[in-house]
């Protein structure tokens, strides 16, 4: 079965610190692997995409075929940073399937 | 710049009720969803469109229809309102060779 895990609810780092939320996919063919973030009274909206392989907002996220998983990464942490993030797997269609998201807390 | 819009913010019902909830999108895309969000569950689909009067079940189409009547609007109908469908619906749309969902700001319904 397709399936995105995110095993975290809540993430609370303070600022500057690494972070890393995780994200772990189940599909039996070629995985696309997305990061959507919702900031605070604001839309859910795209983050990144495995495939461009770029960096935004200095978040990255490697594709991990052997461990099935896509987590997010950031080396400094910033309180702008504080939202909820979904990761999302695409299905041979274009339906998306969503993780259930894991809101990260920046303290400064 | 693309845009989803909803025709509420909030929205408080009875149970029982027949509640419509719009979705507008002007970018022409051919494809719309409609998913319920709710804390610790994510983002779970409901009904998606990929053409005018063309439909089909998400993951929890249980208890709601959809209309497409025209390619930029796409309906959510709850046919007798419940509390457990009281939630966050978000609206999305895309092209079928995109990967990018645009999504709208949310109606938050609460079913009493």
């Amino acid at each position: 079965a397709q399936r995105v895990t995110q095993p975290e609810k809540l993430l609370s780092v303070f600022k500057g610190a690494p972070v890393e939320l995780k994200c772990n996919y189940s599909y039996s063919g070629s995985p696309e692997l997305f990061w959507y973030v919702q900031y605070s009274r604001q839309r859910l909206q795209l983050l990144l995409r495995h495939i461009s392989r770029e960096s935004i907002k200095g978040f990255t996220a490697d594709l991990n075929k052997g461990e099935t998983s896509f987590h997010l990464k950031k080396p400094f942490a910033q309180e702008e940073d504080s939202a909820m993030y979904y990761c999302a797997l695409r299905d041979s269609s274009y339906k998306l399937i969503f993780g259930s998201g894991t809101r990260l807390l920046v303290r400064p | 710049d693309v845009k989803v819009t909803q025709s509420s913010r909030y929205l408080v019902k009875r149970t029982g009720e027949k509640v419509f909830l719009e979705c507008v999108q002007d970018m022409d895309h051919e494809n719309m969803f409609w998913y319920r969000q709710d804390p610790g569950l994510g983002l779970r689909l409901i009904y998606f469109s990929y053409d005018v009067k063309m439909k089909e079940k998400g993951d929890i189409p249980e208890g709601y229809s959809v209309s497409r009547e025209k390619k930029e609007r796409f309906s959510l109908i709850l046919e007798s309102a419940s509390t457990n469908q009281t939630s966050m619906y978000l609206c999305a749309s895309s092209q079928p060779s995109n990967y990018e969902q645009y999504f709208g700001p949310g109606t938050r319904l609460t079913v009493t």
